[in-house]
């Protein structure tokens, strides 16, 4: 089993459409979790982090499961803008230098 | 605003040939990584340290060594490039601290022929 697993997709939505993506993780120890979005060809970037009490950044909300081990990301009103590759990212262990463990991504298409 | 630079953007290499991956970041970082992409993997942690003179193997390390050369700079190594090793790899870079966030160098699409 993958240490974290995320739906591949593709995600098609029309825009201002609401869309969600899950992602599980495997090690119960894990202590951080991060959104990343990747567009295409380029290089991730951080989305947001999640934070246990769940975490709201404009038209994004991130929401951790520690007991159930998943982490989501809703998006609201989806623009254009939006269409990327979302990555999930667990660090399992802390400490000065952290094995950020990557999902396979999602990839979301947001059509006109 | 460099954050973190990766050189070179593209390279192709035959079979047998070595090359090195050049990573440097002016943000102060202690930590630096090195991931590989490939379509459906995702992104898979090759070495990384946790400050100038550590490195430790990720998921991936067979057929790479790395270099911690200072705190600005990690390079990646291949001695012997296999076909298997085609590849994106990205350099990364994050400041200590588990809620840090990494920075990402724009990558350095490799192909081996």
């Amino acid at each position: 089993r993958k240490e974290v697993e995320q739906d591949p997709g593709p995600f098609n939505v029309p825009e201002g459409a609401t869309v969600a993506f899950n992602c599980t993780y495997s090690n119960s120890a894990s202590q951080s979790f991060f959104w990343y979005r990747q567009d295409c060809r380029k290089e991730p970037k951080l989305l947001m982090s999640v934070y246990s009490s769940g975490n709201e950044d404009g038209r994004f909300t991130a929401q951790l499961n520690r007991a159930s081990q998943y982490i989501s990301l809703l998006i609201r009103d989806s623009k254009l803008s939006d269409s990327a590759t979302y990555l999930c990212v667990v660090t399992p262990t802390s400490g000065s230098a952290r094995q950020l463990t990557f999902g396979s991504g999602t990839q979301l298409t947001v059509l006109p | 605003n460099a954050g973190v630079t990766q050189t070179p953007k593209f390279q192709v290499l035959k079979t047998g040939q070595s090359m090195t991956l050049q990573c440097a970041q002016d943000m102060n970082h202690n930590s630096m990584y090195w991931y590989r992409q490939d379509p459906g993997m995702g992104l898979r942690l090759i070495y990384y340290s946790a400050s100038e003179g550590t490195t430790d193997k990720g998921e991936v390390p067979n057929g790479y060594n790395v270099s911690r050369l200072n705190k600005r700079e990690f390079s990646l190594r291949l001695e012997s490039a296999a076909p298997s090793q085609t590849s994106v790899y990205f350099c990364a870079s994050s400041a200590t601290g588990s809620r840090t966030e990494a920075f990402f160098g724009q990558g350095t699409r490799l192909t081996v022929v």
